[in-house]
């Protein structure tokens, strides 16, 4: 089973700051089964991106992701109000489809 | 417009079954993997499972907390996924998501996700 370890754990940033979230892997992890999602409270997730660095439909471009093999980083460039939410990683190249902890990031 | 909408969910015993529904719409659902994905109460994401569709071999795999107790089907022809949960335990409660798979071009990702309905099991 792939692990997948998210930092940190939680994350206090104000509107306007850049938030960067790490997800490691616990085995090499290809890019093309690697996805970020966005899961405010009571909702279900959203895909925010795809292929460790494409956006999904309807995301905007302050997210962005990158990364290969173990490490990946979902980056917000500058936070808005609405980005406040939990980040999931998920790997879909062996099952279980693992997803990470999650990262919650809140209003500083 | 892309849709999955989940049923079936409620209150069940320990030892007892449930079997919930995905309904879909919107696009060729044997084009489409779909997986099931569930959240306990205040925690993360758990992926239970997933079936692939037809074109892709309609392989089907489990997660270890769940395998030899839940199944996965389909029914192509009326775009509708179930999950069969036997054998129920306490750590099964949880809010229970049905998704979509995407094979997009060299990609496979989950893109859309079902509102998601709640399995209690408690006495």
């Amino acid at each position: 089973e792939v692990v997948l370890t998210q930092s940190p754990g939680t994350l206090s940033l104000s509107p306007g700051e850049r938030a960067t979230l790490s997800c490691r892997a616990s085995q090499t992890v290809q890019t093309e089964n690697f996805a970020w999602y966005q899961q405010k409270f009571g909702r279900a997730p959203r895909l925010l991106i795809f292929g460790a660095s494409n956006r999904a439909t309807g995301i905007p471009d302050r997210f962005s992701g990158s990364g290969s093999g173990t490490d990946f980083t979902l980056t917000i460039s500058r936070l808005e109000p609405e980005d406040f939410a939990v980040y999931y990683c998920q790997q879909s190249v062996l099952a279980p489809h693992t997803f990470g902890q999650g990262t919650k990031l809140e209003i500083k | 417009e892309v849709q999955l909408v989940e049923s079936g969910g409620g209150l069940v015993q320990p030892g007892r079954s449930l079997r919930l529904s995905c309904t879909t719409s919107g696009f060729i659902f044997g084009d489409y993997a779909v997986s099931w994905v569930r959240q306990a109460p205040g925690k993360g994401l758990e992926w239970v499972g997933f079936m692939r569709g037809k074109a892709h071999g309609g392989a089907i795999e489990y997660a270890p907390s769940v395998n030899g107790r839940f199944s996965i089907s389909r029914d192509d022809s009326k775009s509708i996924a179930y999950l069969q949960m036997d054998s129920l335990k306490t750590e099964d409660t949880a809010v229970y998501f049905c998704t979509r798979g995407n094979y997009d071009r060299a990609f496979y990702y989950t893109d859309y996700w079902g509102p998601g309905t709640l399995v209690t099991v408690s006495t």
